[in-house]
């Protein structure tokens, strides 16, 4: 199993320009998750899909940030346009539970390191 | 210790010497914890879980125990080894919702 997938690992680039981090998620699993990471704020959960189905963006920052899951095997989340204080590492998880299921825990990707200059 | 919302604390140890790392978690209605390890430049990994009908839960050389009367959950390693060193997350639950993550204890192991 080759876990989580995230790409690019780093992506460095200018105030205004628009960024995408892309997600593969481990097959089979149903629930697909985006996070933030910073020193400030720790782990944020941004938005979460079930089934391909945006269940809770209310974590998602503002209107320039954006994510989609058009089928089961890939998700984007896209920043446009992306300023400094977006900098940060973005993590996307997977699990295997639907929203039947409680606790799941949550497979992460190594995640992308984003520097917005 | 760690506290959910609050700094993010060190604790370094001894090769060879127990590591208690702890959580005082918010929601009293949580039923559902779990420990993370993070290293550096990956992602966070699952280490143990617990529901809320248990005190203890074992693995291999960690235990999770979960006090439900003060809202604290703490995280055991045995015999701690330099590949231990690491930010540990304590998360938590509620029925369907998602986990909630604590910002993480820093564990530092020196030989």
């Amino acid at each position: 199993d080759a876990g989580v997938i995230q790409s690019p690992r780093h992506e460095v680039t200018e105030m205004g320009q628009e960024v995408t981090l892309r997600c593969k998620p481990i097959s089979g699993h149903n629930s697909l998750f985006w996070y933030r990471q910073t020193m400030m704020r720790g782990l944020e959960l941004l938005i979460y899909f079930n089934n391909n189905v945006p269940i809770d963006d209310s974590g998602m920052p503002e209107d320039r940030f954006s994510a989609k899951m058009p089928n089961a095997s890939f998700s984007t989340l896209k920043i446009q346009p992306s300023e400094p204080r977006d900098s940060a590492v973005y993590f996307c998880a997977s699990s295997l539970g639907g929203r039947g299921v409680t606790g799941e825990k949550l497979f992460f990707g190594s995640g992308t390191q984003l520097s917005v200059l | 210790g760690e506290s959910v919302g609050l700094h993010l604390p060190t604790l370094s140890v001894q090769e060879g010497d127990n590591s208690i790392i702890n959580c005082a978690y918010s929601n009293s209605a949580s039923d559902y914890f779990i420990w993370y390890k993070q290293e550096s430049g990956k992602g966070p990994q699952f280490i143990i879980d617990i529901r809320s009908n248990m005190d203890k839960r074992q693995g291999q050389r960690v235990t999770v125990l979960l006090n439900k009367t003060v809202k604290h959950l703490s995280l055991q390693i045995a015999a701690t080894q330099p590949g231990d060193s690491a930010v540990y997350f304590c998360a938590e639950n509620r029925g369907y919702s998602t986990l909630t993550f604590g910002k993480g204890t820093m564990l530092l192991v020196s030989p």
